[in-house]
């Protein structure tokens, strides 16, 4: 069965300090990736997705960036940390051919930036 | 552009009353729809989705969701609440020609003794 990992659990960072989120997915190729942030009380914002790799398109211009250097590992990632970076972030996969496939998701990292 | 709606950013209900949670969706085509539950600290588990199979569509934990068409809505509801369905829902429609979602803001769902 698939699995997805997420790390790690909670984060606490200062500002201007980087970042560096990292998720995998296990029994299965070639997965859509993505990447998620929730604000308390705001829902989803999708930041980025991936339908392979070296493949990342960003949803919204941001002090983010997110990477995927193998088939199953999508990273997220920033130079400096702003307080506004703060958040639950979530990644999840599906499976690559159906838009009617659900997402998978990560048990999620909580950031805040001090 | 497809957008989804959730009615109610809270819902109170007490335990063993019906539970529904409406979700209304804009698109052009029929859309592939979900429901998910995420409990405090946790990511979003599927409890259903709907893909044109049939219009009413059962998940787990003993929710549905009946598939509307003339109305555009995807209403979520158990029979019974229980005190272990307090947690936040969201709806989400697929992206047509994407493989993204738009998810709706989310209900939270609270249940009284």
């Amino acid at each position: 069965s698939q699995t997805i990992h997420q790390w790690p659990a909670t984060l606490v960072q200062p500002v201007g300090s980087p970042l560096s989120l990292e998720c995998t997915v296990e029994g299965t190729s070639n997965p859509n990736l993505y990447w998620y942030r929730q604000a308390a009380g705001r829902g989803l914002q999708l930041l980025f997705y991936s339908v392979g790799i070296g493949q990342i398109s960003s949803e919204v211009p941001q002090n983010l960036s997110a990477s995927r250097p193998q088939d199953r590992q999508f990273i997220l990632s920033s130079k400096k940390l702003l307080l506004s970076d703060s958040g639950f972030y979530l990644c999840a996969w599906s499976e690559g051919v159906d838009s009617n496939q659900p997402q998978h998701f990560g048990d999620g990292t909580r950031l805040s930036i001090l | 552009a497809q957008s989804v709606t959730q009615l109610g950013s809270h819902v109170s209900v007490s335990e063993g009353a019906l539970v529904l949670l409406r979700c209304n969706y804009s698109s052009s085509v029929p859309p592939y729809l979900f429901w998910y539950v995420q409990y405090p600290n946790q990511g979003l588990q599927l409890l259903l989705k709907y893909t044109s199979a049939a219009t009413l569509v059962k998940g787990i934990n003993g929710f549905e969701a009946e598939f509307k068409k003339s109305e555009t809505s995807f209403h979520l509801t158990k029979p019974s609440a229980h005190m272990s369905d307090a947690a936040e829902y969201f709806c989400a429609v697929s992206d047509s020609g994407t493989y993204k979602y738009i998810f709706g803001t989310g209900t939270r769902l609270k249940v009284l003794a």
